[in-house]
């Protein structure tokens, strides 16, 4: 089964922060993606990764920026917290499609508070 | 442009009561389907997918077939439990862009009363 751990179930920070969101994959897959959930706008896509320090902006990828220096690794970097992006996060991974369409695998979330 | 319309919710059953849950969606080409559930504080987890017309995915005794004539993929169960209380979410691939990335629903959320 594909494992995809997020490093914090719950995380408060204060605002100004520099907030890091961690995430491993133990698939070896090539795609990495960060969510964030609201309630009533659904799922939104952050960034994405289809390889090593590859990286792509998702559809809200303002105050956001990400890493991912190891295929297994993806992380999220909040610049200077700001009390709007209290949310859930979720990381997900996926292989490559070949064209066909593969679902993603997702971790279990990050519920995280700014204060 | 792709794009995947679910029902809204959210939607109240008895336990026992039969389920049905509308996805429609708009794609370029034939992609694979998927639904996805979430309990609550959790994450997504794939509930069932469909990789060609006419396929049925099954788990869990939820069902749902890829109508490519109606571009539907209908989650359905008999009968729900208390259990199944989470929210759905009908997903389908952007094959277009070859990245992995996939297209929500807004999902629905499900409640199933004793």
């Amino acid at each position: 089964d594909v494992k995809v751990t997020q490093s914090s179930r719950y995380l408060v920070k204060r605002t100004g922060e520099k907030v890091f969101l961690e995430c491993v994959q133990d698939m070896d897959h090539e795609n990495m993606f960060w969510y964030r959930q609201d309630p009533g706008l659904g799922l939104r896509l952050i960034y994405f990764s289809y390889d090593v320090k590859m990286k792509e902006k998702g559809d809200i990828p303002e105050g956001y920026s990400v890493s991912r220096e190891k295929k297994e690794r993806f992380s999220l970097i909040l610049e200077s917290a700001s009390t709007n992006q209290t949310s859930m996060y979720l990381c997900a991974s996926s292989p490559w499609t070949g064209g066909v369409g593969q679902p993603q695998h997702f971790g279990d979330g990050t519920r995280l508070s700014i204060l | 442009g792709d794009s995947v319309t679910q029902m809204e919710g959210p939607v109240t059953l008895s336990e026992e009561a039969f389920l049905t849950i509308n996805c429609t969606y708009t794609a370029t080409g034939y992609p694979s389907l998927f639904w996805y559930v979430q309990y609550p504080g959790e994450g997504l987890q794939l509930l069932l997918k469909a990789t060609k017309a006419d396929d049925k995915g099954s788990n869990k005794g939820f069902e749902a077939t890829y109508r490519k004539e109606t571009t539907s993929f209908h989650l359905e169960k008999g009968s729900v439990q208390v259990s199944d209380s989470a929210v759905y979410f009908c997903a389908l691939p952007l094959l277009s862009s070859n990245t992995g990335k996939l297209i929500f629903g807004q999902g629905t959320t499900l409640q199933v009363k004793p």
